[in-house]
């Protein structure tokens, strides 16, 4: 079975910029959540969608958002970039909604300049 | 307070040592534990998880949950150099992580 899938691997963007992230999870899997990991702050959880709703969501700005596509594919979109917004964005799949397993893809790296 | 303490190491240890690695939790409604293990510059890889308070083995692998003490331990028999990795323990159904243990297993 092919693994999660986070598109694109890198990215630089300036601040004020917005950014849209791709995951695809597992075959099967039906929810998908979210993640920053910073050096300081290690991994902190964004949200987690469940069959197209957002079903959980962490102590982030409402700049940050996301959404789930009926094939269970998501997109997290960050708008008006800042500085602090620079980590390491994982995406997580699980079978079930606030599963007892979750399954990471390999993150997108943001840099915002 | 941290709702999940790990000690962030690092931890360095001689190849075939027995590697112990802890977490402590506040919240007293975590009902799931999980072991994760990360690779520099890769995302995290599930290791073990388990509901319930007492011992679950994997190869070389025992995770222990102590509910009463909440407290969870990872651990490693004969650590091997591709170890080497930082250890996240998670809990919780909002996945409440620890800031990780880096290991190092020298040749």
């Amino acid at each position: 079975k092919a693994g999660v899938t986070q598109t694109p691997r890198y990215l630089i963007k300036t601040r004020g910029q917005q950014v849209t992230l791709s995951c695809s999870p597992i075959s099967g899997h039906r929810s998908v959540s979210w993640y920053q990991q910073t050096p300081g702050q290690g991994l902190q959880f964004l949200f987690e969608y469940f069959s197209e709703t957002q079903r959980n969501k962490g102590n982030f700005p409402g700049r940050f958002s996301g959404r789930q596509f009926s094939n269970s594919r998501s997109e997290m979109n960050v708008s008006t970039l800042e500085l602090g917004d620079s980590a390491l964005y994982l995406c997580a799949s699980s079978p079930n909604a606030g599963g007892d397993e979750q399954y990471f893809g390999p993150g997108t790296r943001l840099t915002v300049t | 307070q941290k709702e999940v303490e790990q000690d962030p190491g690092p931890l360095s240890v001689p190849e075939g040592a027995i590697v112990s690695l802890n977490c402590t939790y506040s919240n007293s409604a975590f009902q799931y534990f999980m072991w994760y293990r990360q690779y520099s510059r890769k995302g995290p890889e599930l290791l073990m998880y388990t509901y319930s308070s007492g011992n679950k083995e994997d190869g070389r692998f025992t995770a222990q949950v102590d509910k009463s003490s909440k407290y969870i331990s990872l651990f490693i028999r004969d650590s091997q150099p591709s170890d080497s990795a930082t250890y996240l323990c998670a809990m919780g159904q909002n996945f409440v992580f620890g800031p990780g243990t880096r290991l190092s297993v020298l040749p």
